[in-house]
């Protein structure tokens, strides 16, 4: 299996400001995604984070918002930009390792407030 | 574009009982993965049972068993012998093959396991 750190944990911001997350992968993995989980809802994908180029985003989620990194096989950050009340959510990293049985692995998410 | 619904917002079960949690979708793909996750308030996304579309035989694991209908687009949870540690959100979650591996998402049942 793939062990994913998430980090941080939790974070209480202010609005206007910007958090990182940051995904690390204890193994090369093919793909790397971060998905939104609002309160009391199920997961939306925002985008696939591509190693080396821009990240491939969802409808609805847009680069200045929402800016992915990921430099290589390993790590990923994203980053919500200009944090309003409304980007209160669960933030997830997930990972498929194809020659895993293409089983999807999740980070512990990162539960950001909106202040 | 995929998508899975979950008609059950809450459901609960007496212990040592038995539940099942239902999902539809839809897909015009041939080739997908079908899976439960389970999370609890700890939100760690957990993988409970996947069922490859191709394998007619229902996916089985310890108390987790699946009732995949593929003509009808059904893909239930069975939890025999319900515990206590089963309390948690289970979503079901869809999966294409090829080369884009997200997940879509239901929107999730909370299931409640009673002493």
């Amino acid at each position: 299996s793939a062990v994913i750190s998430q980090k941080p944990s939790r974070d209480i911001c202010q609005r206007g400001t910007s958090l990182t997350i940051q995904c690390q992968v204890d193994s090369q993995v093919t793909m790397m995604f971060w998905y939104r989980q609002q309160p009391g809802q199920s997961l939306t994908l925002i985008a696939t984070a591509n190693q080396g180029s821009e990240a491939t985003y969802e409808s609805g989620f847009v680069i200045d918002k929402f800016p992915i990194s990921r430099p290589n096989l390993t790590f990923s950050t994203l980053t919500v930009s200009n944090l309003s009340p409304e980007d209160s959510s669960i933030y997830l990293c997930s990972v498929v390792a194809l020659l895993l049985n293409t089983e999807a692995f999740f980070g512990q998410g990162t539960r950001l407030t909106v202040v | 574009a995929q998508t899975v619904t979950q008609s059950q917002p809450e459901m609960s079960v007496q212990e040592a009982e038995t539940v099942t949690l239902s999902c539809t979708y839809d897909t015009s793909e041939s080739n997908y993965y079908l899976f439960w996750y389970k999370q609890p308030p700890s939100r760690q996304m957990i993988l409970v049972i996947r069922q490859e579309a191709y394998k007619q035989q229902n996916a089985t694991e310890n108390r987790f068993s699946v009732n995949f209908q593929k003509a009808a687009k059904s893909f239930s949870l069975k939890i025999s012998d319900s515990q206590l540690g089963d309390t948690a959100m289970y979503f079901c979650a869809f999966m294409k093959s090829g080369s884009a591996r997200q997940l879509t998402f239901g929107s999730g049942t909370q299931l409640t396991v009673l002493p």
